[in-house]
């Protein structure tokens, strides 16, 4: 089946302006995650989905960012004002549900450069 | 301190050598995962670990849950295994990962 998809593959933005990445997770995964990841390190977790509510958000860098699952498949990450910092790999995973240790399978992420 | 701590962060073997990773975490894990990143950034999942030991082809993964430490090897390497190998924990009931920094792996024909 259908891998996590995520578009677009890469964003080039001013700084100032508002980004959306979006991410298809696999079909019947119930939990949904944000990492970010700078060049030359390795993945930092955002924020996770369980369903359609935000199960932890504490890996927001700050209030310019927020995600959304409305409908617990297809997620939303929205950056506000993006600065030059933003820049970096945006990886979406999913899993079966996030409780019981079910593995994580990532998607090819969006590559996003704010100039 | 990084909670994920791994070494070396670059390796260079020649093909053929045995290739050993290692990964220690500072936190109580309730899995350890070890994914491995090709140039571009797909990330796969090679092992998901909570006890003992798993092998996969030329893969071997083990974790001793006392010492908080895992190694990952690759037995007879080859170019095509050239790549970013990376440990990440899940904490607990978190559902999220914690990563390492990764260790750059090139393997020289």
């Amino acid at each position: 089946g259908a891998g996590v998809s995520q578009t677009p593959s890469n964003k080039v933005t001013e700084k100032g302006k508002y980004v959306e990445l979006r991410c298809d997770p696999i079909s019947g995964h119930t939990a949904l995650y944000w990492y970010r990841q700078s060049l030359g390190q390795g993945p930092e977790f955002l924020i996770y989905f369980q369903g359609t509510g935000a199960a932890d958000d504490s890996g927001l860098p700050n209030d310019r960012f927020f995600a959304v699952r409305p409908e617990g498949s297809v997620s939303t990450l929205k950056i506000q004002r993006t600065e030059r910092g933003d820049s970096a790999v945006y990886l979406c995973a999913s899993s079966l549900t996030s409780s019981g240790g079910y593995e994580q399978y990532f998607g090819p992420g969006t590559r996003l450069t704010v100039t | 301190k990084n909670e994920v701590e791994q070494s070396p962060q670059n390796l260079t073997a020649q093909e053929g050598e045995f290739i050993t990773i290692n990964c220690s975490y500072s936190v109580g894990i309730s899995a350890l995962h070890w994914l491995q990143q090709h140039p571009g950034g797909g990330i796969v999942s090679l092992f998901m670990l909570s006890s003992g030991k798993k092998k996969h082809g030329r893969l071997i993964a083990t974790i001793n849950i006392q010492e908080k430490h895992s190694s990952l090897h690759i037995t007879a390497s080859h170019p095509r295994d050239s790549a970013v190998y990376i440990c990440a924990v899940r904490r607990g009931s978190q559902g999220n990962l914690i990563f390492g920094k990764g260790t750059k792996l090139s393997v020289k024909p």
